[in-house]
């Protein structure tokens, strides 16, 4: 399996702007998970869902977030409008199952810069 | 509240010292631990994970860790570290009966291997 994909890598754009940021997870794992990244506060989750449904999105920061995914397959993190203190890095991980021995599996990550 | 504390923000060592990465964690039900390591650029790759029985676990890298429920503590050691594993480096709880993979992460510690 190739892993989480995640895409873009990077990406750079302009205060105001709308961001996209796309994952796909491994096959077969139902639970997919977006984390963000900053030197401030590290690793927090900010939603993750349950076979494509959204199970709690309480670490989404405002209502310019939103998380949606269509199929099993494929998720997308959107922002919009950007703005510079959303720069950071966002990770989507999955995994499966529940219970003992689940873990989840990352992404490489996409780093996002607000200008 | 759950939440997991590294105490050390960053550590250097010298190539072929023994390394030991503090993690300490707060969770109400029965923990499943992780450590992740992220090098520059790339996303978190899981070194071990404790969910249940020895609670000295081996992992990937000649890394391992050991749970003590006493201290809730869950510190990470190498023998010998090698200027590969500079790095950065984080302890997450999750878990319980309905464990998803759904994790809390520390702050992270950053490694400086000296040669």
């Amino acid at each position: 399996d190739a892993g989480v994909i995640q895409s873009p890598r990077h990406e750079v754009t302009e205060m105001g702007q709308e961001v996209t940021l796309r994952c796909k997870p491994i096959s077969g794992h139902d639970y997919l998970f977006w984390y963000r990244q900053t030197m401030m506060r590290g690793l927090e989750l900010l939603i993750y869902f349950n076979n494509n449904v959204p199970i709690d999105d309480s670490g989404m920061p405002e209502d310019r977030f939103s998380a949606k995914m269509p199929n099993a397959s494929f998720s997308t993190l959107k922002i919009q409008p950007s703005e510079p203190r959303d720069s950071a890095v966002y990770f989507c991980a999955s995994s499966r199952g529940t219970g003992f021995g689940t873990e989840a599996f990352f992404g490489q990550g996409t780093r996002l810069t607000v200008v | 509240a759950q939440s997991v504390t590294q105490p050390d923000i960053h550590i250097t060592v010298s190539e072929g010292a023994s390394l030991e990465l503090r993690c300490n964690y707060s969770y109400g039900a029965t923990p499943y631990l992780f450590w992740y390591v992220q090098s520059p650029g790339q996303g978190l790759q899981l070194l071990l994970k404790y969910f249940s029985g020895d609670t000295l676990v081996q992992g990937i890298k000649g890394f391992e860790a050991e749970f003590k429920r006493s201290q809730s503590s869950f510190n990470l050691r190498k023998p010998s570290v090698h200027w590969s594993d500079a790095a950065e480096y984080f302890c997450a709880v999750g878990g319980g009966s309905s464990n998803t993979g759904k994790l809390i992460f520390g702050q992270g510690t950053t490694l400086q291997v000296k040669p």
